[in-house]
């Protein structure tokens, strides 16, 4: 399975915007980025996933780097609701059997100060 | 509409011991998941389900077996409870089949204490 890597933990302010890196060098041009997020005693709540471009919704943008090696979840405006741990993950774009499972590493801690 | 619903939410087991956890999804999903998370580590695979009638080992398969009763219900069997296999379950589901790609749905989790 294609890995990723992300920060520990990181640390934001309130209402201020916050970049959460993610580096996939060994990515395949089949597999989708999709990111989740966990708030503390929660199960993982799906955010946003992407290709190849830059993706929008509600509750972030996905920043996809034009070689996809890496990307970047933006939260525009963080909140104390944001805290949680957010994990980048890969997963194939084939169908079928255990392609396209979701492996959980142990993702980025973000703290909101308010 | 519930989404992904867990029972128990907490259980405390004795070595050797033997329970089911159960999980139901009312999405008309067609996969369904079983996740274990430790303390301070990521999710772990225990076993899925691509569709009602199949299911497939993940990563961490010892000690568990599942049943994927109809399309709504999915459970996880310990047979013979371990203190290795304290930890927090979580169910999932999503819609598979040519929906493939659309996300996953978490329930809240089951805390499961081994002694």
């Amino acid at each position: 399975d294609a890995k990723t890597t992300q920060p520990n933990s990181m640390e934001s302010n309130e209402e201020e915007p916050v970049h959460l890196p993610c580096n996939h060098s060994t990515i395949s041009g089949t597999d989708y980025i999709h990111w989740y997020r966990q708030l503390p005693s929660q199960g993982p709540e799906y955010v946003i996933h992407g290709l190849t471009s830059n993706v929008n919704n509600r509750m972030a943008s996905l920043a996809i780097a034009e070689d996809r090696k890496s990307s970047t979840l933006i939260l525009h405006r963080a909140t104390l609701r944001d805290a949680a741990v957010y994990y980048c993950i890969l997963r194939e774009g084939n169908y079928g059997g255990s392609q396209g499972n979701l492996i959980f590493g142990k993702g980025t801690k973000l703290s909101v100060k308010p | 509409n519930a989404g992904v619903t867990q029972t128990p939410k907490f259980q405390v087991l004795k070595t050797g011991q033997s329970m089911t956890l159960q999980c139901a999804q009312d999405m008309n999903h067609n996969s369904m998941y079983w996740y274990r998370q430790d303390p301070g580590m990521g999710l772990r695979l225990i076993y899925y389900s691509a569709s009602e009638g199949t299911t497939d080992k993940g990563e961490v398969p010892n000690g568990y077996n599942v049943s994927r009763l109809n399309k709504r219900e999915f459970s996880l069997r310990l047979e013979s409870a371990a203190p290795s296999q304290t930890s927090v379950y979580f169910c999932a589901s999503r819609k598979g089949g040519q929906g493939w790609n659309y996300g996953y749905t978490f329930g809240s989790g089951t805390r499961l204490t081994v002694v």
